[in-house]
């Protein structure tokens, strides 16, 4: 299976802050790789899939970037209703592992 | 529209099995494949494993052989998943997805004596 580090586990930003999450898989997932928000209680969002391109009707605030094995997910302005667990999750291969989130915390 | 619907919540006892159900709508079932993802309290998504809904044919995760298995009814666009042997570390919310972009809303199994 291929495994997905990210980074960092948790962070406390302010509103209007830009903040940056990462994620590396064990070896190449080429641009497979989708991210999510979860807020308390309820079920994942899809944010990104293929590694950059927004979901419909996500703010773009939101974007993603990254190849091979290296990805980032960036959130510009932050908001009060961004405070979430967000997840990464590679698709590639016959597995589908999951990061092991980022609680991120507005000040 | 397209949707996963998925069962009510169970409250089973120690070593017992469930069965959980996923069904699909708004699109061909045997085109994409189910994943099931689970949910511990407190704890982040793990990836389970997915089933190949043209051939039936199961891909399991590793740490999720051996008590769990997928199973189809192509007739009723419907994929379930099999828990046997439960115990109280399986207490979790579980997912069905079509992925990456379309999850059911997750059933809660309560493993508890």
């Amino acid at each position: 299976d291929i495994q997905m580090t990210q980074s960092p586990s948790a962070l406390s930003a302010s509103v209007g802050d830009r903040v940056t999450i990462t994620c590396r898989a064990s070896r190449s997932i080429d641009r497979w790789l989708a991210w999510y928000q979860q807020k308390s209680g309820k079920g994942p969002k899809l944010l990104i899939y293929e590694a950059s391109t927004l979901e419909t009707g996500v703010p773009p605030r939101f974007s993603g970037s990254g190849s091979e094995r290296e990805f980032s997910l960036t959130i510009t302005s932050l908001q009060p209703e961004d405070s979430a667990t967000y997840y990464c999750q590679q698709y590639n291969s016959y597995s589908a592992n999951f990061g092991q989130g980022t609680k991120l915390e507005i000040k | 529209q397209m949707q996963l619907v998925q069962s009510g919540s169970e409250l089973k006892k120690p070593g017992a099995s469930v069965k959980l159900s996923c069904k699909a709508s708004g699109y061909n079932f045997t085109t994409y494949a189910i994943h099931w993802v689970r949910q511990a309290p407190g704890q982040g998504l793990e990836w389970m494993g997915w089933i190949n809904t043209n051939t039936g044919d199961p891909t399991f995760a590793q740490g999720f052989t051996g008590r769990i298995a997928f199973s189809l009814d192509t007739s009723v666009n419907t994929s379930y998943l099999l828990i046997s042997g439960l115990k109280s570390e399986d207490t979790a919310v579980y997912y069905c997805v079509r992925g990456p972009e379309l999850w059911g809303r997750g059933t809660l199994v309560t493993v508890s004596s």
